[in-house]
Formats: C-alpha cells, sequence, structure tokens
C-alpha cells in the first residue's frame, strides 16, 4: 500500500517553461489536494478536487491548473513557470472531506524556478 | 491578521522536558482542529484530531481546544530526540464537508539528548 505518491521528488525549471506535477493515490479515496508550502509560511490549498471530474480552486489557485479524470491521479500543471512559484508541493488525499478524516500527504516535489 | 497564528520557533528543549505548542486563530467557525508533525523533507502526518472544545490525550501527547479564547495547544511529555520535526496545527470550519484545512505557519521543535 504505497499511500500518495508525488514525482518528481525535485526538479528546476526556467522561467516560463511549463510542467506538471505527478500525483496518484491507491486508498480509493474520492478527496484529493494539492497544497504548497513555503518556508515559515505553512501550507496553502492550491486546488482540491471532490471526486473524478470535480475540481475547485483553493486559496493560491494562480498559474496552476488541475484535472481529475480518474480517482487515482491528481495532476497539477505549472504553465510559464515564474520564480513566485518556487515551493515545496504536496499532494494529499482523504476518505470524503468531512467530519474529521485523515487527510494523507505524499512527500512532497521541491520545485526550484530559475 | 492571518487566521490562524503560530510562533514559528525553533524551539530547542532538553530530552525529558514538558513541551507547549500553541495556535491562535480568528475564525469562530473553525470547529475541527488537527496537529499535524512533519519531519525533515517529508509530508505533514496527522498526529492529534479534536473536535470543537476539550482535551484529547494519546500516550505523550495531549491536545486542548479553548474555543472561548480561540486558543489550542499540543502538549508533549518526557520528549525524545525522536519528537524533534515541525508542528503544524491546522483547522477548518463545522459546515465545510470540502476537507479544506487552514494551516498555522509551522513550529520547529529541536529535543537535544
Amino acid at each position: 500500500n504505497a499511500g500518495v505518491t508525488q514525482t518528481p521528488k525535485f526538479r528546476i525549471l526556467k522561467i516560463g517553461q511549463s510542467m506538471t506535477l505527478q500525483c496518484a493515490q491507491d486508498m480509493n479515496h474520492n478527496y484529493m489536494y494539492w497544497y504548497r508550502q513555503d518556508p515559515g509560511m505553512g501550507l496553502k490549498l492550491i486546488y482540491y478536487s471532490v471526486g473524478a471530474g470535480i475540481t475547485d480552486k483553493g486559496e493560491v489557485p494562480n498559474g496552476y491548473n488541475v484535472s481529475r479524470s480518474t480517482t487515482e491521479d491528481f495532476p497539477l500543471r505549472l504553465e510559464l513557470a515564474a520564480p513566485s512559484q518556487t515551493s515545496v508541493y504536496f499532494c494529499a488525499s482523504s476518505y470524503n472531506g468531512g467530519t474529521g478524516n485523515t487527510i494523507y500527504f505524499g512527500e512532497g516535489s521541491w520545485l526550484t524556478v530559475v | 491578521q492571518k487566521e490562524v497564528e503560530q510562533d514559528p520557533g525553533p524551539l530547542s528543549v532538553p530530552e525529558g522536558a514538558i513541551v507547549s505548542l500553541n495556535c491562535t486563530y480568528s475564525n469562530s467557525a473553525f470547529q475541527y482542529f488537527m496537529w499535524y508533525r512533519q519531519y525533515s523533507r517529508k509530508g505533514p502526518e496527522l498526529l492529534m484530531y479534536t473536535y470543537s472544545s476539550g482535551n484529547k490525550e494519546d500516550g505523550r501527547f495531549t491536545a486542548q481546544v479553548d474555543k472561548s479564547s480561540k486558543y489550542i495547544s499540543l502538549f508533549i511529555r518526557d520528549s525524545q530526540p525522536s519528537d524533534s520535526a515541525t508542528y503544524l496545527c491546522a483547522m477548518r470550519p463545522g459546515s465545510s464537508n470540502t476537507g479544506k484545512l487552514i494551516f498555522g505557519q509551522g513550529t520547529t521543535l529541536q529535543v537535544k539528548p
């Protein structure tokens, strides 16, 4: 049981390039999330999904796009990378969103935009 | 004003000390309160979860919620070097069914042998 798997672990992008962070979970969770974590700033929600085909914006969605074609996968697309997108990205999943369910996080993807 | 405030530390204590980690918040609608532990270069993992006010104990860890003061705490008894990590508080409204969490900035704890 792998849990939440993110790839790549590390990536360096040049300004203006695009890339996709991959996220997969094998727990049959319907809810999935993308957070970013900047030093001293905690985690900020970028996008989330309550099921296949349904996505919605979080606190900091600008510069990102997501899709959810299957229950298992929730890729995050960065278009026209900017230095402000240098961060650590965490994908997470949970079984439903209410009543204290546990949210499981992946190990993170370290992205540097130069 | 941030919705959730957490002293970033770092906090350094000797092994065996009692550690107190705290968060304050401004949104009175928050009903679910969580503490996550994050080791270096790893994702956060859920440590404690509390609904509404009160205390919850799990081994050496105790979570307290005081909704009247909008203040939550995590106490670690008999701290161990393996407790060295960043501790993040997180919370969300009771009416929310999307699972979206609001996180504090995280407190970095070092327990010295």
